[in-house]
């Protein structure tokens, strides 16, 4: 069975453009969450959607979007950058939400100069 | 507000030793907790996790339990590998209000030496 799977692996940006970062769940999974690693910080929840909506979003300014599509893959967008958004930003995707097993992708390394 | 503690930061052991990670929430209403182990340049892989009906499970090496009453839940790497070295995770949620998000405590490095 594939596991979660992101692209790219890595992307570079210069400050005030946007990124855009794709994650595809594990087969039969319907919700996709996004959390931002980084350096020194931990995993900080970003978003989680299920079934094509947004359920809950974590404590980001609203620069930080996303969709979920019908095959219930997912995209991060980020707009304006600014060079703290550089981290390891990971997907994670589920059966249901709320309380099951959360399983992670390799995550997209985002660097803003 | 919503916070995991873990500790410690770093540990070393020599291989063969065990090793223990414990880490303390604030929400009394979380009752899912999973550990996570990541190698460098890898995602956060799912080692094992307990729900808050049960005290203590075990997966060969490794074993967690959960105090609900002091709001403390560990981990326990036994005849540790130096495959084992990497950081590891603790987090919690909640079902009810659902919120979908996994709360994280800050990573323990564990280096197991040969």
């Amino acid at each position: 069975e594939a596991g979660v799977t992101q692209s790219p692996t890595h992307l570079i940006k210069t400050r005030g453009q946007q990124a855009t970062l794709r994650c595809s769940p594990i087969s039969g999974h319907t919700s996709v969450y996004w959390y931002q690693q980084a350096l020194g910080l931990g995993l900080q929840f970003l978003l989680w959607y299920d079934e094509g909506e947004e359920r809950n979003r974590g404590n980001f300014p609203p620069r930080f979007s996303g969709r979920q599509f019908p095959n219930y893959s997912s995209e991060l967008n980020v707009n304006a950058l600014e060079l703290e958004d550089s981290a390891l930003y990971l997907c994670a995707s589920s059966l249901l939400g709320t309380g099951e097993t959360q399983y992670f992708g390799p995550g997209t390394r985002l660097l803003v100069l | 507000g919503e916070n995991v503690e873990q500790h410690p930061s770093t540990l070393s052991v020599q291989e063969g030793d065990s090793a223990v990670i414990k880490c303390t929430y604030s929400d009394s209403a979380s009752n899912y907790f999973p550990w996570y182990k990541q190698e460098l340049g890898k995602g956060p892989q799912l080692i094992i996790d307990i729900r808050s009906n049960v005290g203590e499970k075990k997966d060969q090496r490794i074993a967690v339990t959960l105090n609900k009453t002091a709001k403390h839940f560990s981990l326990h790497i036994t005849e540790t590998q130096p495959e084992d070295s990497a950081v590891y995770f603790c987090a919690a949620s909640r079902s009810s209000g659902n919120t979908g998000k996994l709360i994280f405590g800050q990573g323990t490095t564990l280096q197991v030496k040969p």
